[in-house]
């Protein structure tokens, strides 16, 4: 079976630290892969996705991650955080017929 | 971008009851709908796939007689939460597809005393 996981639980920076979350798959398909974000009393808002070419996928915010297929990860990455990026952020993996499993999530802190 | 709606925002129900929760895409139709379960401090756990005019397809160990879903349009899924009891607690998401995408509705949050 599909899953995601998920390396760091939460995460606390300051404004302008560099971010990097860690999310590594298992699934032995092709896959699609993606990052969602859940600012506080929000919906889910999709980031950014990976089907396929460059592996290196940009998204909104500043937030850009890379597929590398031979370690089964796809980390998030922004190189100077802010204030308004405090967030839990999702890593996802198509499990087929449009369906997400989700990792079980990073709550990021970013201080002013 | 498009829209998914979810009613009500909140709910809380006495033990033994039941509970409906609406998941609606407001500008685009959807022939299938997903529904999540989200536990605290952990993530969406997939409870079903809704299908418009046929069955829903309930992931391993989700009873389908506990949560019952309709696909009543290709704009409305219902989940409702039969015989509700205090381990139903939880925050209920859905989604729809759009395009190979997923948009999701805000959530529910259920509290069954």
């Amino acid at each position: 079976a599909q899953s995601v996981s998920q390396h760091n639980h939460h995460v606390i920076l300051s404004e302008a630290a560099s971010l990097e979350l860690g999310c590594n798959y298992s699934y032995g398909g092709t896959v699609n892969l993606f990052w969602y974000v859940q600012y506080p009393g929000q919906h889910l808002q999709l980031l950014l996705k990976y089907f396929s070419g460059d592996p290196l996928v940009k998204g909104i915010k500043g937030f850009e991650a890379e597929f590398i297929k031979s370690k089964f990860s796809f980390n998030l990455r922004k190189p100077s955080v802010q204030w308004s990026d405090t967030a839990e952020y999702f890593c996802a993996v198509n499990a087929g017929f449009q369906k997400l499993v989700f990792g079980t999530g990073t709550r990021l802190l970013v201080s002013p | 971008g498009a829209v998914v709606s979810q009613h009500p925002s909140r709910v809380i129900c006495k033990s033994g009851t039941s509970v409906k929760i609406e998941c609606r895409s407001l500008d685009f139709q959807a022939t299938t709908m997903f529904w999540y379960r989200q536990f605290p401090k952990k993530s969406l756990m997939l409870m079903a796939t809704s299908n418009e005019g046929s069955k829903a397809t309930y992931e391993q160990g989700v009873e389908k007689d506990k949560f019952l879903i309709n696909h009543a349009s290709l704009t409305l899924s219902t989940l409702t939460v039969t015989s509700a009891h205090p381990e139903d607690s939880s925050f209920y998401i859905c989604s729809a597809p759009l395009a190979a995408e997923q948009f999701f509705g805000p959530g529910t949050r259920l509290t069954v005393l």
